[in-house]
């Protein structure tokens, strides 16, 4: 079974800089897809960014981009700038190729300080 | 373009009662999937839905818990004889059939659900 591992619970990085979350999966696949979701407190589970696991380039959205390294199964987001609207769970997620339900990972709490 | 939306937002039960939790996908989604999100863990998928169909129940629990997505109207997660340990955040997501964005799941606002 595929599973996800985000392997810190709590971030906290200065507004303005530069903090990268880490998530790290394990699947005997070779096509599948990745995602970060955010979640702020109000609960809503929000699509930060996507990555096509045949695709070798990294996902970028705005200041969020991604670190996928497919052979080492590790895909970690970096948030640069950081801004206070940042601070939120940020959850890993994994759907494999021809299946619909994706496995997160137990989540990271980003705290973002003034 | 409205997004998933899912009603009520929060929902308040004694144990034994029914809980209905509703959840209109965004328009032009086929796909509905259900999760649930214990406090402080991460989202567990609980059941995958096309209109009139369950394509994978994998992960409902085998009591209790059902599901439908008529030909009209929202899709329907209900739980009979709620008891505590249902009282989670439970998330509605939706997905067009094929094409671009086919891949991504866009997720409802999620009903709270608290079994007193």
């Amino acid at each position: 079974a595929q599973t996800v591992t985000q392997s810190q619970p709590e971030m906290s990085v200065q507004e303005a800089e530069t903090v990268t979350l880490s998530c790290t999966y394990d699947t005997s696949e070779s096509d599948y897809y990745l995602f970060w979701y955010k979640q702020p407190p109000s609960r809503q589970m929000i699509l930060v960014i996507r990555q096509e696991a045949y695709k070798q380039q990294n996902a970028t959205e705005n200041r969020f981009s991604v670190n996928f390294q497919k052979a080492a199964k590790s895909f970690s987001l970096k948030i640069s700038d950081s801004q206070l609207g940042d601070a939120a769970m940020y959850f890993c997620a994994y759907r494999r190729q021809g299946a619909q339900k994706l496995v997160f990972g137990q989540g990271t709490r980003l705290t973002i300080n003034p | 373009n409205a997004g998933v939306m899912q009603n009520p937002r929060h929902l308040v039960r004694r144990r034994g009662q029914e809980a209905r939790l509703r959840c209109s996908p965004m328009k032009g989604h086929s796909h509905v999937y259900w999760y649930r999100q214990l406090p402080e863990e991460g989202l567990k998928f609980m059941v995958y839905l096309q209109k009139e169909n369950i394509i994978d129940e994998s992960g409902m629990p085998k009591e209790r818990f059902s599901a439908e997505f008529p030909k009209e109207g929202p899709s329907i997660l209900r739980i009979q004889q709620v008891v505590r340990g249902d009282s989670a955040a439970y998330f509605c997501a939706s997905s067009p059939l094929a094409g671009e964005g086919s891949e991504t799941q866009y997720f409802g606002p999620g009903t709270r659900l608290l079994v007193l």
